[in-house]
């Protein structure tokens, strides 16, 4: 079955500090991946994702992600995070062929002021 | 344009009974996904329907149903409600589904079964 892994459940940051979240998943095939954020008290947001291309995405404010097929892995990165991005962080993939999204358990970020 | 619609956004029930949620989808998709969201579970998938077809089913037990409408709208239904069933269910909307777009979600429903 497939599966996707959060490594770190809670991070804790300071203001400027480089981020970096990851995100592995098991699944051999051809994927498409993302991540959603959620900030406190919001609904569900995507940051970015990846269907195909170049495996460097850009995402909103700031947020970029690497997909290395070789690895099964998805990272996120920030090189320089802010108080505004404490939130809980999902990585998902779908299989394409199939329509489940499978989730990640998230990643909770504070980021200290 | 309008946001996905979940509603109640509370519900308190007791163990024993059913209840159904709902969820109104952004305009013009045809794809509802619904959700389990608990504490360090991440989200679990339910069910995913497109065009009022059910296409894909997580792994939950026959307690939990759902069905989607010609005008797209979603209900999810549990009945013999368990203790274990308390969690925050979101519903997503999308164009072409979740795993292929990006989906929108509720701010879900929160369940507390007593």
């Amino acid at each position: 079955a497939q599966s996707v892994s959060q490594h770190n459940h809670h991070v804790i940051l300071s203001e400027a500090a480089s981020l970096e979240l990851g995100c592995n998943y098991s699944y051999g095939g051809t994927v498409n991946l993302f991540w959603y954020v959620q900030y406190p008290g919001q609904h569900l947001q995507l940051l970015l994702k990846y269907f195909s291309g170049d495996p460097l995405v850009k995402g909103i404010k700031g947020f970029e992600a690497e997909f290395i097929k070789s690895k099964f892995s998805f990272n996120l990165r920030k090189p320089s995070v802010q108080w505004s991005d404490t939130a809980e962080y999902f990585c998902a993939v779908n299989a394409k062929s199939n329509y489940q999204l499978i989730w990640g358990a998230g990643t909770k970020l504070i980021i200290k002021p | 344009k309008a946001g996905v619609t979940q509603t109640p956004r509370y519900l308190i029930k007791t163990r024993g009974q059913q209840v159904t949620l709902s969820c109104s989808p952004i305009s013009g998709h045809r794809s509802v996904s619904w959700y389990q969201q608990t504490p360090g579970q991440g989200l679990q998938f339910l069910f995913e329907y497109f065009s009022e077809t059910q296409r894909n089913k997580g792994n939950f037990p026959g307690r939990f149903s759902g069905r989607q409408f010609s005008n797209s709208r979603s209900e999810m239904n549990v009945s013999t409600l368990e203790l274990g069933d308390s969690a925050l269910y979101l519903c997503a909307s999308s164009d072409q589904g979740a795993g292929n777009t990006e989906a929108f979600f509720g701010q879900g429903t929160r369940l507390t079964v007593v």
